[in-house]
Formats: C-alpha cells, structure tokens, sequence
C-alpha cells in the first residue's frame, strides 16, 4: 500500500498551458505539503494544509493554486506555466495534532514525485 | 523563521571510510532535527532524528549528534558503502507540533568502490 501517492509522475508541457498535480495520502495524517525540488536539489516548501485549511504559503506566484478537498488529498494546480517552473514537486504528509495521548512524532512522509518540465 | 545551513555540498569518500555531515540552525528555540536521504530519482525518507532532550543517537552504521549551545547537529556514517551514495538533508522544526521543517540544501555524498 502506498502511503502517499500523487499523480501523474512525469508531466512534459508547453509554456502557457495549466496543469494539475493530484495526492493522496492513505496514512491519516493531518497535515500535507507540497514541495519543489529544483535542479540543485533545494527542497523549497511551497503549501502546507492542516485539516483542508491553508497553514504556510511561502511567497509562491499566485500561478499556484493548492486545493485540499478533504484533509487526505492536496492538489496543485499551476497556469499559464512557465520554463522556470520546471522541476520535481514532491507532496508530503505528517502528523502534527497529539492523538492518542501522543504528538506527532514530526516525520514527514513523501510521494514519489512528479516531474513537470516545461518546454 | 528558522534557518538550516549544511556543509559541504559534496561529499566523496572510500568504502569502508566514515562520512561527516555537518548543520547548523539559527532558532534557539528548535528542538527536533531529521536527517533524510534521498536516493537518485527517489524520494526523501527518514533515517534518523534527534529531539533536544538528547545529545547523540545512533542506529547501526549512522549516528546523529546535537550541540545545542553551538548550534549545530552533525550526522556520521562509518563504514561507508556504495548504497550509502545518496543527498542527504539535515532539516529542524521548533516544536514538534509546528508545521513547518525547514531543510538544508543537501549534501551529495558519493562513496567510490
């Protein structure tokens, strides 16, 4: 079973198109992230939703949209794309709220990344 | 918000030698450092963490150790081996019910045969 999947893996488009990104995270977490991973590897948090309400934005262009219908999928919509927008997004997901008696142990769980390059 | 710097860039070392990975944050108040490995074309994972509370964890060949009054946390791999190449991300959050972790920006570590 895959704990956090987002589709599609790859994604080749050209400049000015709109194309989504989707995830899924199977592990009950509260809390999901999108992330960017440029060419030289910077792991550059974008989002991050706690319970389908938007926690972080970290100055991205208002291009981006995240939608998170329900607190275990967090989608990324991007328009009118760019080439500098080429790169791998990577959702993820944590625990943050105590449950069980217990804090979240902090660790964040990754999907295997979709690679959007923009022609 | 918390800043994370991590040195060096790139790491190249034998098989069988150890690897040192060094960090440092710049919130006092930060109490809970990961370290993630990312293999090439993978994604991230967790493979060791350190809270506060501690000085020094290990699991089997890697081991973390945290300086709070400096700082800094260092991550040692001994006995290096080929599945060791990899970037590795040191990464610390201020409390573990904060939503953000902050990353450094990677280490490339290759380890030659």
């Amino acid at each position: 079973d895959t704990a956090v999947s987002q589709t599609p893996k790859y994604l080749v488009t050209q400049m000015g198109n709109d194309k989504s990104i989707k995830c899924e995270q199977n592990l009950g977490h509260d809390t999901m992230y999108w992330y960017k991973q440029d060419s030289k590897k910077f792991l550059k948090i974008m989002f991050s939703y706690n319970n389908k309400e938007l926690i972080i934005n970290e100055t991205v262009p208002n291009r981006f949209s995240p939608k998170s219908p329900d607190k275990a999928h967090l989608n990324l919509h991007i328009n009118s794309l760019e080439l500098g927008d080429s790169a791998v997004y990577f959702c993820a997901s944590r625990q943050v709220a105590w449950t069980s008696g217990r804090a979240g142990t902090g660790e964040l769980f990754f999907g295997e990344g979709s690679r959007l390059t923009v022609l | 918000g918390e800043n994370v710097e991590q040195h060096p860039s790139t790491l190249s070392v034998q098989e069988g030698d150890s690897a040192v990975i060094k960090c440092t944050y710049s919130d006092s108040a930060s109490n809970y450092f990961p370290w993630y490995k990312q293999e090439l074309g993978k994604r991230p994972q967790l493979i060791i963490d350190i809270r506060s509370n501690v000085g020094e964890k290990k699991d089997q060949r890697i081991a973390v150790t945290l300086n709070k009054t400096a700082k800094h946390f260092s991550l040692h791999i001994t006995e290096t081996q080929p599945e060791d190449s990899a970037v590795y991300f040191c990464a610390a959050m201020i409390r573990s019910n904060d939503y953000k972790l902050s990353f450094g920006a990677g280490t490339t570590v290759t380890v030659r045969a």
